[in-house]
């Protein structure tokens, strides 16, 4: 079955304690983006990858890092966690077109929570 | 800044009723828009999409949209709504560079 996966689900850490939200998926494809959704406020991209080794930073990428080393995989590393990344993320992931761009599949979230 | 307004943040039907959702972006250039759909308590899906050609592009479960390159907008519409619309609605604008940019979402209630 053709998914993104996010691991983990639910988190619940502490300021400052360093953090990695892994996301893979099993379609090939090169382009993969995370995003937080917040209320109010939609979602917002903080890095996205077009391919192995090339990373770019989103509308909000301060106090968040990424890696691309394998094409299917794309984590997120919070390296100090701060109250205001309290939020709801997710990791896509799509197909890149010559003619057409394709759509962007969707993990199903990790919710976390900085206290 | 580039950015996607969608003004009704919480809309209410009831079964039958016809739905518009308004979506307006801020680009001049060519851009490719979206929408999403995230149905409680689970991921997001891609409702449809417009690229080129036909700017009413037709989607799933009856949906459609109309790009107006004029207006600046792509506003998604159907003529019947179910209960089961209950979602959250999602606009989303590409400008060609891979950066999506996301409206902050309208949330629409069906009542039965």
């Amino acid at each position: 079955e053709a998914q993104v996966t996010q691991n983990p689900r639910y988190l619940i850490t502490v300021t400052g304690k360093k953090l990695t939200v892994t996301c893979s998926q099993n379609m090939n494809h090169e382009y993969m983006s995370w995003y937080r959704q917040d209320p109010g406020l939609g979602l917002r991209q903080i890095y996205y990858s077009m391919n192995v080794e090339v990373t770019d930073k989103g509308d909000v990428p301060e106090g968040y890092k990424v890696s691309r080393k394998e094409k299917r995989n794309f984590p997120l590393i919070l390296e100090s966690p701060s109250p205001n990344q309290t939020s709801l993320y997710f990791c896509a992931s799509s197909a890149v077109g010559v003619s057409s761009y394709n759509e962007q599949f969707f993990g199903p979230g990790t919710r976390l929570t900085v206290l | 800044a580039q950015s996607v307004s969608q003004h009704n943040h919480h809309v209410i039907l009831s079964e039958a009723a016809s739905l518009e959702l308004g979506c307006n972006y801020s680009y001049g250039g060519t851009v490719n828009l979206f929408w999403y759909v995230q149905y409680p308590g689970q991921h997001l899906q891609l409702l449809l999409k417009y690229f080129s050609g036909d700017p009413l592009v037709k989607g799933i479960k009856g949906f459609e949209a109309e790009f107006i390159k004029s207006k600046f907008s792509f506003n998604l519409r159907k003529p019947s709504v179910q209960w089961s619309d209950t979602a959250e609605y999602f606009c989303a604008v590409d400008p060609g560079t891979y950066k999506y940019i996301f409206g902050t979402g309208t949330r629409l209630k069906v009542l039965a």
